[in-house]
Protein backbone atom coordinates (compact mmCIF):
# COMPACT_ATOMS: atom_id res chain seq x y z
CA UNK A 1 0.00 0.00 0.00
CA UNK A 2 1.47 3.14 -1.01
CA UNK A 3 1.59 5.85 1.58
CA UNK A 4 2.86 8.52 -0.63
CA UNK A 5 1.77 8.78 -4.35
CA UNK A 6 3.02 10.79 -7.06
CA UNK A 7 0.30 9.95 -9.42
CA UNK A 8 1.80 11.44 -12.85
CA UNK A 9 5.43 9.56 -13.81
CA UNK A 10 6.01 12.77 -15.67
CA UNK A 11 5.63 16.07 -16.67
CA UNK A 12 6.87 18.37 -20.04
CA UNK A 13 6.90 22.25 -19.42
CA UNK A 14 8.40 24.80 -21.62
CA UNK A 15 11.44 27.28 -20.23
CA UNK A 16 9.76 30.04 -18.16
CA UNK A 17 6.45 28.58 -17.87
CA UNK A 18 5.38 27.37 -14.33
CA UNK A 19 5.70 23.77 -13.39
CA UNK A 20 3.67 21.81 -10.62
CA UNK A 21 4.54 18.74 -9.43
CA UNK A 22 1.69 16.74 -7.04
CA UNK A 23 1.81 14.55 -4.52
CA UNK A 24 -1.13 12.93 -2.07
CA UNK A 25 -0.33 10.87 1.32
CA UNK A 26 -2.96 8.43 3.09
CA UNK A 27 -1.39 8.15 6.41
CA UNK A 28 -2.65 11.09 8.30
CA UNK A 29 0.23 10.84 10.64
CA UNK A 30 2.53 11.89 8.51
CA UNK A 31 3.85 16.13 9.41
CA UNK A 32 6.30 16.59 7.65
CA UNK A 33 6.91 16.95 3.70
CA UNK A 34 10.49 17.43 1.32
CA UNK A 35 10.81 17.44 -1.90
CA UNK A 36 13.90 15.98 -3.49
CA UNK A 37 15.43 16.37 -6.77
CA UNK A 38 17.69 13.48 -8.21
CA UNK A 39 19.72 12.94 -11.28
CA UNK A 40 20.18 9.37 -12.84
CA UNK A 41 22.90 7.34 -10.68
CA UNK A 42 23.13 9.92 -7.74
CA UNK A 43 21.54 10.61 -4.33
CA UNK A 44 18.83 12.96 -4.49
CA UNK A 45 18.90 16.71 -3.35
CA UNK A 46 16.77 18.26 -0.95
CA UNK A 47 15.10 21.09 -2.23
CA UNK A 48 11.93 22.19 -0.04
CA UNK A 49 10.28 21.32 2.95
CA UNK A 50 7.18 22.19 5.20
CA UNK A 51 5.83 20.95 8.26
CA UNK A 52 1.96 20.35 8.70
CA UNK A 53 1.30 23.42 10.82
CA UNK A 54 2.30 25.82 7.80
CA UNK A 55 0.44 25.59 3.78
CA UNK A 56 2.86 27.10 2.09
CA UNK A 57 6.52 27.31 1.86
CA UNK A 58 8.67 29.42 -0.57
CA UNK A 59 12.82 29.49 -1.67
CA UNK A 60 13.23 31.22 -4.30
CA UNK A 61 11.71 29.85 -7.41
CA UNK A 62 10.19 26.54 -5.42
CA UNK A 63 7.42 27.03 -3.34
CA UNK A 64 5.81 23.98 -2.19
CA UNK A 65 1.98 24.31 -0.96
CA UNK A 66 0.35 21.75 1.60
CA UNK A 67 -3.33 21.68 1.92
CA UNK A 68 -4.14 18.88 5.30
CA UNK A 69 -7.33 18.45 4.64
CA UNK A 70 -7.09 16.65 1.27
CA UNK A 71 -4.17 15.26 2.11
CA UNK A 72 -2.15 16.83 -0.81
CA UNK A 73 0.84 18.84 -1.34
CA UNK A 74 2.24 20.42 -4.72
CA UNK A 75 5.43 22.00 -5.56
CA UNK A 76 5.14 24.89 -7.65
CA UNK A 77 8.74 25.94 -9.79
CA UNK A 78 8.62 29.30 -11.49
CA UNK A 79 9.82 30.27 -14.01
CA UNK A 80 10.84 26.56 -15.08
CA UNK A 81 14.66 26.47 -16.72
CA UNK A 82 15.70 23.74 -18.29
CA UNK A 83 18.12 22.72 -15.44
CA UNK A 84 15.47 21.67 -13.64
CA UNK A 85 15.01 18.74 -15.35
CA UNK A 86 14.73 15.82 -13.19
CA UNK A 87 13.21 13.34 -11.14
CA UNK A 88 11.21 14.68 -8.47
CA UNK A 89 10.91 12.87 -4.98
CA UNK A 90 8.09 13.91 -2.79
CA UNK A 91 8.26 12.25 0.69
CA UNK A 92 7.02 12.00 4.09
CA UNK A 93 8.04 11.69 7.77
CA UNK A 94 5.54 10.58 10.91
CA UNK A 95 7.66 12.20 13.62
CA UNK A 96 10.94 13.72 14.49
CA UNK A 97 13.33 10.58 14.19
CA UNK A 98 11.21 9.01 11.54
CA UNK A 99 12.36 7.61 7.95
CA UNK A 100 11.07 9.38 4.59
CA UNK A 101 8.58 7.48 2.85
CA UNK A 102 9.00 8.06 -0.81
CA UNK A 103 6.50 8.59 -3.63
CA UNK A 104 7.35 6.81 -6.80
CA UNK A 105 8.74 10.38 -8.32
CA UNK A 106 7.54 12.31 -11.46
CA UNK A 107 10.03 13.17 -14.59
CA UNK A 108 10.12 17.31 -15.43
CA UNK A 109 11.40 18.11 -18.30
CA UNK A 110 11.85 21.62 -19.15
CA UNK A 111 12.20 22.57 -22.72
CA UNK A 112 13.89 25.30 -24.38
CA UNK B 1 26.26 23.11 3.86
CA UNK B 2 25.56 19.19 4.71
CA UNK B 3 27.84 16.50 2.54
CA UNK B 4 27.29 12.86 2.60
CA UNK B 5 29.44 10.38 0.60
CA UNK B 6 29.51 7.11 -0.03
CA UNK B 7 32.04 4.65 -1.43
CA UNK B 8 32.60 3.12 -3.67
CA UNK B 9 30.42 4.79 -6.26
CA UNK B 10 30.11 1.74 -8.06
CA UNK B 11 31.09 -2.31 -8.05
CA UNK B 12 31.20 -5.22 -9.40
CA UNK B 13 31.34 -8.86 -7.85
CA UNK B 14 30.81 -12.19 -8.63
CA UNK B 15 27.99 -14.13 -6.83
CA UNK B 16 28.26 -15.30 -3.62
CA UNK B 17 31.03 -12.62 -2.28
CA UNK B 18 30.61 -9.78 -0.13
CA UNK B 19 30.55 -6.30 -0.61
CA UNK B 20 30.73 -3.61 1.72
CA UNK B 21 29.37 0.10 1.31
CA UNK B 22 30.47 3.07 3.64
CA UNK B 23 28.86 5.77 4.00
CA UNK B 24 29.98 8.56 5.90
CA UNK B 25 28.89 12.31 6.16
CA UNK B 26 31.44 15.02 6.34
CA UNK B 27 31.08 17.96 7.67
CA UNK B 28 28.41 17.30 10.40
CA UNK B 29 27.24 14.35 13.00
CA UNK B 30 24.79 11.93 11.93
CA UNK B 31 22.73 10.35 14.76
CA UNK B 32 20.90 8.85 12.25
CA UNK B 33 21.35 7.16 9.14
CA UNK B 34 19.42 5.91 6.75
CA UNK B 35 19.62 2.91 3.77
CA UNK B 36 17.64 2.51 0.66
CA UNK B 37 17.59 0.82 -2.35
CA UNK B 38 16.55 1.90 -5.25
CA UNK B 39 15.49 -0.05 -8.63
CA UNK B 40 15.41 1.04 -12.28
CA UNK B 41 12.08 3.87 -12.30
CA UNK B 42 11.28 2.74 -9.05
CA UNK B 43 11.23 4.33 -5.81
CA UNK B 44 13.76 4.71 -3.22
CA UNK B 45 12.67 1.88 -0.81
CA UNK B 46 14.03 2.21 2.84
CA UNK B 47 15.93 -0.79 3.66
CA UNK B 48 16.71 -0.07 7.63
CA UNK B 49 17.29 2.91 10.00
CA UNK B 50 20.86 3.13 12.02
CA UNK B 51 21.56 4.63 15.31
CA UNK B 52 24.74 5.20 16.42
CA UNK B 53 25.82 2.69 18.97
CA UNK B 54 22.74 1.12 18.48
CA UNK B 55 21.22 -2.01 16.50
CA UNK B 56 19.93 -1.52 12.63
CA UNK B 57 16.18 -1.45 12.28
CA UNK B 58 14.95 -2.70 9.29
CA UNK B 59 12.00 -2.94 7.19
CA UNK B 60 9.70 -5.41 6.68
CA UNK B 61 11.36 -7.99 4.56
CA UNK B 62 14.82 -6.86 4.78
CA UNK B 63 16.74 -9.74 5.30
CA UNK B 64 18.97 -8.13 8.16
CA UNK B 65 21.72 -11.06 8.23
CA UNK B 66 22.20 -10.43 4.46
CA UNK B 67 22.16 -7.07 4.35
CA UNK B 68 24.38 -6.02 8.08
CA UNK B 69 24.46 -2.39 8.77
CA UNK B 70 27.04 -1.17 11.28
CA UNK B 71 27.16 2.57 12.49
CA UNK B 72 30.08 2.60 14.48
CA UNK B 73 30.41 6.43 14.82
CA UNK B 74 28.21 9.28 14.31
CA UNK B 75 30.26 10.20 10.96
CA UNK B 76 30.13 6.41 9.68
CA UNK B 77 27.62 4.04 8.49
CA UNK B 78 28.64 0.72 6.76
CA UNK B 79 26.23 -1.73 4.78
CA UNK B 80 27.76 -5.24 3.90
CA UNK B 81 25.77 -7.73 1.07
CA UNK B 82 26.34 -10.86 2.26
CA UNK B 83 26.54 -13.75 -0.06
CA UNK B 84 25.58 -11.44 -2.77
CA UNK B 85 23.26 -12.57 -5.91
CA UNK B 86 22.41 -11.07 -8.93
CA UNK B 87 18.95 -10.07 -7.40
CA UNK B 88 20.52 -8.12 -5.17
CA UNK B 89 22.35 -6.06 -7.80
CA UNK B 90 20.87 -2.17 -7.60
CA UNK B 91 21.30 1.44 -6.62
CA UNK B 92 21.74 1.70 -3.23
CA UNK B 93 21.92 5.23 -1.40
CA UNK B 94 21.96 5.97 2.09
CA UNK B 95 21.06 9.30 4.01
CA UNK B 96 22.05 10.98 7.13
CA UNK B 97 20.16 13.35 9.25
CA UNK B 98 21.95 15.46 12.38
CA UNK B 99 18.46 14.81 14.58
CA UNK B 100 14.95 15.27 15.63
CA UNK B 101 13.35 17.28 12.75
CA UNK B 102 16.76 18.01 10.28
CA UNK B 103 16.17 17.26 6.68
CA UNK B 104 18.07 14.40 5.73
CA UNK B 105 21.02 14.17 3.34
CA UNK B 106 21.81 11.94 0.88
CA UNK B 107 24.78 10.58 -0.37
CA UNK B 108 25.52 10.21 -3.96
CA UNK B 109 24.23 6.15 -4.19
CA UNK B 110 26.33 2.99 -5.08
CA UNK B 111 25.57 0.60 -8.06
CA UNK B 112 26.41 -2.78 -7.09
CA UNK B 113 26.53 -5.24 -9.96
CA UNK B 114 26.33 -8.69 -9.01
CA UNK B 115 27.65 -11.22 -11.83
Amino acid sequence: DQQVKQNSPSLSVQEGRISILNCDYTNSMFDYFLWYKKYPAEGPTFLISISSIKDKNEDGRFTVFLNKSAKHLSLHIVPSQPGDSAVYFCAASGQAGTALIFGKGTTLSVSS
Amino acid sequence: GAVVSQHPSWVICKSGTSVKIECRSLDFQATTMFWYRQFPKQSLMLMATSNEGSKATYEQGVEKDKFLINHASLTLSTLTVTSAHPEDSSFYICSARRGGWETQYFGPGTRLLVL
